[in-house]
């Protein structure tokens, strides 16, 4: 039982550019969300899935992209990089949307943008 | 717009005192909250938590204590050790509409000396 995989777990890109943050659990979870972190702002929902095919923004979605095709998968799409969005990414993971579920976090992404 | 404040940003422990980081909400709707721990390189993890029905919730060295009235929650970690030494986060359940998401205050370092 892996958890929460996040793939990679580093990355540079130059503005503009265009890449996809990866995001798998083997728990057979309904519910998967991003989140960035940035200093002094704790971490910001980006944005959220409560099931496969089923996708919904957080508090800080513009210039990110999501979709939901399988229970496992929930990959981050970031359209044209910006130098806003250097921060680390983690992505989530609970049984139901509904708490006390436990939330499940992967062990991060740290993007760079120059 | 911050809905949970966290303080203090940072604090410093000597081994075998006791760590104190309180959060403060806005929000009377929310009714879930947990605290999370995170060490360098590592994604959060759910450490422990409480609904507002209850004043105050003990797991080991960690407690956590609610204040309804006040709006206010904190986290107690008694007789500190170095390995407690990591990034503490409170949170706070809320809905909206058809979701169920988390609000994280903005994160309290703690180091633990010996």
């Amino acid at each position: 039982n892996a958890g929460v995989t996040q793939t990679p777990k580093f990355q540079v890109l130059k503005t503009g550019q265009s890449m996809t943050l990866q995001c798998a659990q083997d728990m057979n979870h309904e519910y998967m969300s991003w989140y960035r972190q940035d200093p002094g702002m704790g971490l910001r929902l980006i944005h959220y899935s409560v099931g496969a095919g089923i996708t919904d923004q957080g508090e800080v979605p513009n210039g990110y992209n999501v979709s939901r095709s399988t229970t496992e998968d929930f990959p981050l799409r970031l359209l044209s990089a910006a130098p806003s969005q250097t921060s680390v990414y983690f992505c989530a993971s609970r049984k139901a949307q509904w708490f006390p579920n436990e939330q499940f976090f992967g062990p991060g992404t740290r993007l760079t943008v120059l | 717009q911050q809905q949970v404040k966290q303080s203090p940003q940072s604090l410093i422990v000597q081994k075998g005192g006791i760590s104190i980081i309180n959060c403060a909400y806005e929000n009377t709707a929310f009714d879930y909250f947990p605290w999370y721990q995170q060490f360098p390189g590592k994604g959060p993890a759910l450490l422990i938590a409480i609904r507002p029905d209850v004043s105050e919730k003990k797991e080991g060295r960690f407690t956590i204590s609610f204040n309804k009235s006040a709006k206010q929650f904190s986290l107690h970690i008694m007789d500190s050790q170095p390995g407690d030494s990591a990034t503490y986060f409170c949170a706070a359940r809320g809905n909206t509409g058809t979701a169920s998401k988390l609000t994280f205050g903005t994160g309290t370092r703690l180091q633990v000396t010996l």
